[in-house]
């Protein structure tokens, strides 16, 4: 079974903290991916990543970072939080050329 | 560029009752299609997925989807529902080697005795 954890499943930060969300998979998967998750939106992509130091801007990118130093792991930056940023976090991974996107169990962040 | 449009928010009905879950997309291009499943303070499940072939894919728990090219659609239905059944839907459209994802806002599906 594919496995893909996230480091926290709440998290709280004040306004101007910096927020790392770590992602794991232990599949040896090349693609992996960022999304947040709000009420009535769905699921919107932030960035994701085809291989190792490699990334490509999501639809919602603004705000956020994103680091892939090793292939197993996908890291979210929140360089400076944001009220706007309370939000459930969900990272996915998928082989490459595959269809199938797996999802880790979200983290939920609310900035205060 | 694509979207996925699921008109229903939510739909609340009784167990062994049928369902039926909308989704319309829009694409220039040939697409792929997926009903994804959110249970209760977990992650997301793949359900089904249309990627060729026969336009009626169904998922191991009862659930099943039709590919409407015509009417750019891909409904889920289930004949009779259980409570476990309740969760967030969501239908999500992909084009050519699966790169993106595009995800409707989701249907929430509650099933009541």
């Amino acid at each position: 079974d594919v496995k893909v954890t996230q480091s926290s499943r709440y998290l709280v930060k004040r306004t101007g903290e910096k927020v790392f969300l770590e992602c794991v998979q232990d599949m040896d998967h090349e693609n992996m991916f960022w999304y947040r998750q709000d009420p009535g939106l769905g699921l919107r992509l932030i960035y994701f990543s085809y291989d190792v130091k490699m990334k490509e801007k999501g639809d919602i990118p603004e705000g956020y970072s994103v680091s892939r130093e090793k292939k197993e792991r996908f890291s979210l930056i929140l360089e400076s939080a944001s009220t706007n940023q309370t939000s459930m976090y969900l990272c996915a991974s998928r082989l490459g050329g595959q269809e199938t996107q797996y999802f880790g169990p979200g983290t939920r962040l609310l900035v205060l | 560029a694509q979207s996925v449009t699921q008109l229903d928010s939510q739909v609340p009905v009784f167990e062994e009752a049928p369902v039926e879950l909308r989704c319309n997309y829009s694409s220039s291009v040939s697409v792929y299609l997926f009903w994804y499943v959110q249970y209760p303070n977990q992650g997301l499940q793949l359900l089904l997925k249309y990627l060729s072939g026969s336009t009626l894919v169904e998922s191991i728990n009862g659930f099943e989807a039709e590919f409407n090219k015509s009417q750019t659609s891909f409904h889920l239905r289930k004949p009779s529902v259980h409570i476990s059944d309740t969760a967030e839907y969501f239908c999500a459209v992909s084009v050519l080697s699966f790169q993106k994802l595009v995800f409707g806002t989701g249907t929430r599906l509650l099933v009541s005795p």
